[in-house]
Formats: structure tokens, C-alpha cells, sequence
């Protein structure tokens, strides 16, 4: 079974507008970190914003904010004011474990384009 | 600039060869983590060192090690390449041992040819 689910490989938004990116996660672990980067076309990877299991508030960021709905293993990202330069490939990550059985599993990623 | 470097950039060398990879890590941060970026399998997390020391363990196949020397600076070695390996491979750091955020270099894109 997929760890991490991102159901849109695609969306697209317009210029200014709000957008949110799906993310759901499957865990068994109590404590768990999640975690939002971006890929522009250029290739690096960008943190975004972190959100902790154990957390109450949801994470923001300046115009990123990571709606967490624990009970239903959700952690969309949910991005304000949408720019031109917010278009690129959206990853939703997740930690599982601590210690040495720490590890790190990525979703499929979504596409943005913002449009002008 | 997240402040992680990685060389080199690009690298393109033959089946059955051996690269090493190289990762200097933010300043003050003491962890080092190896992705593996493919279009097939997307990205997958290889291996965690924390101050010198292996510290998880993902997907990493048993051709490929990596360390992180005193300086804390990185290297994944591959070997025995094989055409499925060529990938985009990322290194990002951290400050402690369990991430709350994790800075990534740019890459270094390996094509076997």
C-alpha cells in the first residue's frame, strides 16, 4: 500500500488565488513528522513547511499553511495568494520512526501551474 | 541557496563502473541524508548519517555505501552501476537527529550509459 498519497498529479490555479494540494499518509507510528518541499524545473528541492503528529496547531509559513487532519491522516498544503513563481512539482513526505529505524517516504508529487 | 553543496553536478560514466558522490552539509548541522530522485520510483530515501555515524537506514541497495568523514562532509560511493541508476541523487542535511526540516543540495544527476 502507498505511504503517502497525492491524488492530483496535476492542478492548475490562477494568479493570486488559493490552492490546496491534497496529501494523505498511512502510519502505523504514533509519533511522525510530515513535510511539504517544492520542485521548481530547475530541479532542487525546497522545504517548505513541517508539520509533528504530536503538534495541535497547523504548521504555516508565510503563505504556506498545512492543514492536518489527523484522524483522517490528511496533511494538505494549502498555499495563499498563488504567484507566478509558485509553479513546480509539490512533495508530501513523511517521517515514520525515530532512531535507527527512522525513515523517509515521499509521495508522487503534484504538478502547479499557476496562471497568469 | 540552502547552503548544501554537492558534487559533481552532472556525471555520465559506463555500466559497471564506480562514482563517488559528494555532500558538504548547511554549517552546524549534523546530519546528512541521501535521496535518490528516478522517474520510475520516484524519491526514495537511501541512508542517514548523524555526526560520523550511520543513523537509518532506507532503500539503499548493497552496491552502494556512503560516509561522512570528521569533517562531516559526505560520499556515496555507487558501484557496479547498472543502467537503472542513473538518477538524480540528493543530499540534504539537518541539525539533529530527527529532521524537522531538511535543506537538499542541487543534485547531482548520474547518467550510465
Amino acid at each position: 500500500a502507498q505511504k503517502i498519497t497525492q491524488t492530483q498529479p496535476g492542478m492548475f490555479v490562477q494568479e493570486k488565488e488559493a490552492v490546496t494540494l491534497d496529501c494523505t499518509y498511512d502510519t502505523s507510528d504514533q509519533s511522525y513528522g510530515l513535510f511539504w518541499y517544492k520542485q521548481p524545473s530547475s530541479g532542487e528541492m525546497i522545504f517548505l513547511i513541517y508539520q509533528g503528529s504530536y503538534d495541535e496547531q497547523n504548521a504555516t509559513e508565510g503563505r504556506y499553511s498545512l492543514n492536518f487532519q489527523k484522524a483522517r491522516k490528511s496533511a494538505n498544503l494549502v498555499i495563499s495568494a498563488s504567484q507566478l513563481g509558485d509553479s513546480a512539482m509539490y512533495f508530501c513526505a513523511m517521517r515514520e520512526g525515530r532512531g535507527y529505524g527512522q525513515n523517509f517516504v515521499f509521495g508522487p508529487g503534484t504538478r502547479l501551474s499557476v496562471l497568469p | 541557496d540552502s547552503g548544501v553543496t554537492q558534487t559533481p553536478k552532472h556525471l555520465i560514466t559506463a555500466t559497471g563502473q564506480r562514482v563517488t558522490l559528494r555532500c558538504s552539509p548547511r554549517s552546524g548541522d549534523l546530519s546528512v541524508y541521501w535521496y535518490q530522485q528516478s522517474l520510475d520510483q520516484g524519491l526514495q530515501f537511501l541512508i542517514q548519517y548523524y555526526n560520523g555515524e550511520e543513523r537509518a537506514k532506507g532503500n539503499i541497495l548493497e552496491r552502494f555505501s556512503a560516509q561522512q568523514f570528521p569533517d562531516l562532509h559526505s560520499e556515496l560511493n555507487l558501484s557496479s552501476l547498472e543502467l537503472g541508476d542513473s538518477a538524480l541523487y540528493f543530499c540534504a542535511s539537518s541539525e539533529g537527529t530527527v529532521s524537522y526540516e531538511q535543506y537538499f543540495g542541487p543534485g547531482t544527476r548520474l547518467t550510465v550509459t
